[in-house]
């Protein structure tokens, strides 16, 4: 089955403590995204990535490192979590960023529900 | 600065009422604007990708068009499992393969 796998599902942790929340697909896709959901603010891109070592930053990066190594993974992490960084954060991936005749269609996890005290 | 907006907010209809839903774009080139659908507690799910005005897709109930400055998501008779946050997208024509979300519209149908 396709799909795009995120652990943990949800997560309390302290400020300070680093973390990584995992991401996994396993439909060979080229782009993946980690984004961050908040009432009121929609959805923001955090990073990007267009292929195996090919990163990039969207909305809001601060304060989050990404790696892609492999093609399949790509972690989010936060070396020094702080309290505005609880949130929900959702993984995806698409065969392409879209455009040009391309769906961009992105299959997204089920999210990581993060809570920073 | 790139925006997009979406509107209402929230929106009840009654099953079989049809409406639409507005995407409007602020942004210095599009190179694809995308529809998905959300459920509480899930992640997004695809369903539409327009590249240029004018252009319609349709999928069971919604349809959606794209003009140079906005995009509609058209739903004709809802039915209860239309209820859903609508989230529209922008890809930028020029630079880097950031994507840009609204912040959605609430959609309820009530039977």
């Amino acid at each position: 089955e396709a799909q795009v796998t995120q652990n943990p599902r949800y997560l309390i942790t302290v400020t300070g403590k680093k973390l990584t929340v995992t991401c996994s697909q396993n439909m060979n896709h080229e782009y993946m995204s980690w984004y961050r959901q908040d009432p009121g603010l929609g959805l923001r891109q955090i990073y990007y990535s267009m292929n195996v070592e090919v990163t990039d930053k969207g909305d809001v990066p601060e304060g989050y490192k990404v790696s892609r190594k492999e093609k399949r993974n790509f972690p989010l992490i936060l070396e020094s979590p702080s309290p505005n960084q609880t949130s929900l954060y959702f993984c995806a991936s698409s065969q392409d960023s879209g455009g040009l005749g391309r769906t961009g269609e992105q299959y997204f996890g089920p999210g990581t529900r993060l809570t920073v005290t | 600065e790139d925006q997009v907006t979406q509107s209402p907010e929230a929106l009840r209809l009654q099953e079989g009422e049809s409406s639409s839903l507005n995407c409007s774009y602020t942004v210095s080139g599009l190179r694809g604007l995308f529809w998905y659908r959300q459920d509480p507690g899930k992640g997004p799910e695809f369903l539409f990708t327009l590249y240029s005005a004018g252009e319609e897709k349709e999928k069971e109930r919604l349809k959606a068009t794209l003009t140079k400055k906005e995009s509609f998501l058209h739903i004709t008779a809802p039915k209860p499992e239309d209820s859903a946050t609508y989230l529209c997208a922008a890809l930028l024509l020029f630079g880097n393969e950031k994507l840009t979300f609204g912040t959605g519209t609430r959609l309820t149908i009530i039977p």
